[in-house]
């Protein structure tokens, strides 16, 4: 079945460090692939998005690229602030179902 | 702005209680999803409906059942409460096409004692 594997945190960072978060997925066909950010809280908030290889989804500085020959979509951010500290979730979509990854707490200190 | 509602932030509820959880989305989405999030275990699908009156299981069905009478609106429930079921619960819609992510409501946090 699909799967998705993200690396584990919690990960502690300084502002304005860069950030980087691992996702590999396993699937059949052709998945669409999301990363979801929940703030302390909340619910889960879709960050961005990416249908096809080779697509780079986008959102609030934030930056990830459909990779088919290598299975990943890797959430990256070149300069964090307090306010991105929040449990990042890596999925995918296949038919009706969004398979997620286990989540990556983010913590950004000033 | 468009949105999932979820009827209760917190509840409490006492062991072997009949426990509901609405959910209500005004975005005509198709399809509607329960989770469970528990710390360690990540998301956790419990039901969701792709249709009105219609339900599938997810992966982890037992203890809950659930009611979609009209589009807009999706119960959970739990049928007789148990501590092990203590959890944020998160609902969710989408529309039917796969390239759409879902629509999180705002969880409810359950505490069964």
């Amino acid at each position: 079945g699909d799967s998705v594997t993200q690396m584990e945190g919690p990960v502690t960072l300084s502002e304005e460090a860069f950030l980087t978060i691992n996702c590999t997925y396993t699937a059949t066909g052709y998945p669409s692939l999301f990363w979801y950010v929940q703030y302390p809280g909340e619910g889960l908030q879709l960050l961005l998005k990416a249908t096809k290889a080779d697509d780079k989804g986008s959102n609030k500085g934030f930056e990830a690229t459909y990779r088919k020959e290598t299975t990943s979509f890797h959430l990256e951010k070149g300069s964090v602030q307090v306010s991105d500290s929040a449990v990042y979730f890596c999925a995918l979509r296949n038919d009706y179902k969004l398979s997620f990854g286990a989540g990556t707490t983010v913590t950004v200190r000033a | 702005d468009v949105k999932v509602t979820q009827s209760s932030r917190y509840l409490v509820k006492r062991t072997g209680e009949k426990v509901f959880l609405e959910c209500v989305q005004d975005m005509d989405h198709e399809n509607m999803f329960w989770y469970r999030q528990d710390p360690g275990l990540g998301l956790r699908l419990i039901y969701f409906s792709y249709d009105v009156k219609m339900k599938e299981k997810g992966d982890i069905p037992e203890g809950y059942s659930v009611s979609r009478e009209k589009k807009e609106r999706f119960s959970l429930i739990l049928e007789s409460a148990s501590t092990n079921q203590t959890s944020m619960y998160l609902c969710a819609s989408s529309m039917d096409r796969e390239n759409y992510g879902y629509t999180f409501g705002s969880g409810t946090r359950l505490t069964v004692v």
